[in-house]
């Protein structure tokens, strides 16, 4: 199995609080991703990086920014939550970006309320 | 802009048998990747299986298969001899041009009846 640690794994916030989630790698892979999976959209990229402090917004990027200080970890930060965040966030990475498999971190329940 | 379709929201299917699972999409890049993942009731999204466009042979992955038509646009999954640890909800994607995002379709649930 890929070496992908996503924390918390189970977060209940409150409206308008800033909430970080955080996925760690093992692989030393170049590429990492943010999904958010909802009911009847399936995963929706919102962010990714293809290295150190290089990143781009993926096509549901608005209030979401990310950061990668290190190549092991790849941060989602909800700037001010809102309900409508409320999903399922996976972490994907790959070593490269179109050869290469993409394999998922065991994904984060957040509930903002 | 790329698109996945799976037009079976939900399948049943008998322990042992083999099931086929459908998905079509729309590109318009030569150079494209097609993957099916397996989400179990757990949550976790686990990879199953691979084709290139340019792979001449359907992949193959112990009891997965992947069924390629590239004039028909279609990537249909294939489960050969069915297990009930197969009940699962499956994803197609395709890669797309933006650092190598994928595209999901909606799923398909699968149920294995014993």
């Amino acid at each position: 199995d890929a070496g992908i640690t996503q924390s918390p794994r189970h977060k209940v916030t409150e409206t308008g609080t800033p909430v970080t989630l955080r996925c760690h790698q093992t692989e030393n892979h170049r590429y990492m991703y943010w999904y958010r999976q909802d009911p009847g959209h399936g995963l929706r990229l919102i962010h990714y990086s293809y290295g150190v402090k290089d990143t781009d917004k993926g096509e549901v990027s608005d209030g979401y920014s990310v950061s990668r200080s290190k190549t092991e970890d790849f941060l989602l930060t909800l700037e001010s939550a809102t309900s409508s965040q409320t999903s399922v966030y996976f972490c994907a990475i790959s070593e490269a970006p179109y050869l290469n498999i993409q394999y998922f971190g065991a994904g984060t329940r957040l509930s903002v309320l | 802009a790329q698109k996945i379709t799976q037009t079976q929201p939900g399948m049943f299917v008998q322990e042992k048998e083999a099931v086929t699972l459908d998905c079509t999409y729309d590109t318009s890049d030569q150079s494209y990747g097609l993957f099916w993942y397996k989400q179990p009731s757990s949550g976790e999204m686990i990879f199953l299986i691979y084709q290139g466009s340019y792979d001449e042979q359907n992949a193959t992955e112990g009891r997965y298969s992947l069924n390629f038509q590239k004039a028909r646009k279609s990537a249909n999954l294939v489960i050969s001899a069915s297990q009930l640890g197969d009940s699962a909800m499956y994803f197609c994607a395709i890669r797309g041009n933006q650092g190598g995002k994928l595209i999901f379709g909606q799923g398909t649930e699968l149920s294995v009846k014993p």
